[in-house]
């Protein structure tokens, strides 16, 4: 069973730009989650979807959105870019019942 | 609000060593209790879940407790190997979200 995937690895990007990133859960998982990992704010919650609705928000900017889609796929969009944004992002998808999670290698985002 | 809070920040043993890491959460009405280990610049391989109905879980050399009452969950590493050497997470959940919260980490290096 193939696991979590995300794409792309790594992307760099300029201060104002804006960046989507995707994540394909474990097949027959239909939660996905998004997180933040810096060195100084640790993994941070980013949003959690199930079924193609946001079902959970982190205390984010406006500027972070997501979304789901039918076949669970997630993407995430980060709007007019700031050095602060950089950082690894990763997502995870579990089954039914809150169980097990499961992360992908993440996405290494650098803003110069 | 749930904090996670993980000691110490780093670790260091000899190869061979058994060894504990800590874990303490704030509210003891969590769902899950998870243990994540992370390769520097990798995702998160999960290791062990508790249910909150449970006390203890094993899988191979690791051995993860969950005590709610104290809010305090332990990792338990027997014999450690210098392949043990990463950062270990623990994250908890708490009913109706799969959010997880994670503490900081304790960066383990076993010494051959």
């Amino acid at each position: 069973k193939a696991g979590v995937t995300q794409t792309p690895r790594y992307l760099i990007k300029t201060r104002g730009q804006q960046v989507t990133l995707s994540c394909s859960p474990i097949s027959g998982h239909r939660s996905v989650s998004w997180y933040q990992q810096t060195p100084g704010q640790g993994l941070q919650f980013l949003f959690e979807y199930f079924s193609e609705t946001q079902r959970n928000k982190g205390n984010f900017p406006g500027r972070f959105s997501g979304r789901q889609f039918s076949n669970s796929r997630s993407e995430m969009n980060v709007s007019t870019l700031e050095l602060g944004d950089s950082a690894l992002y990763l997502c995870a998808s579990s089954g039914l019942g809150y169980n097990e999670q499961f992360f992908g290698p993440g996405t290494r985002l650098t803003v110069l | 609000k749930q904090e996670v809070t993980q000691i110490p920040a780093a670790l260091s043993v000899p190869e061979g060593e058994n060894l504990v890491l800590n874990c303490s959460f704030t509210d003891s009405a969590i769902y899950n209790l998870q243990w994540f280990r992370q390769d520097p610049g990798k995702g998160l391989t999960s290791l062990l879940l508790i249910q909150s109905s449970q006390r203890e879980q094993t899988s191979g050399r690791l051995n993860a407790s969950l005590d709610k009452s104290s809010g305090r969950s332990t990792l338990y590493i027997a014999a450690s190997q210098p392949g043990d050497s990463a950062t270990y997470l623990c994250a908890a959940t708490q009913g109706g979200s799969e959010k997880l919260v994670f503490g900081k980490g304790t960066k383990l290096t076993v010494n051959p």
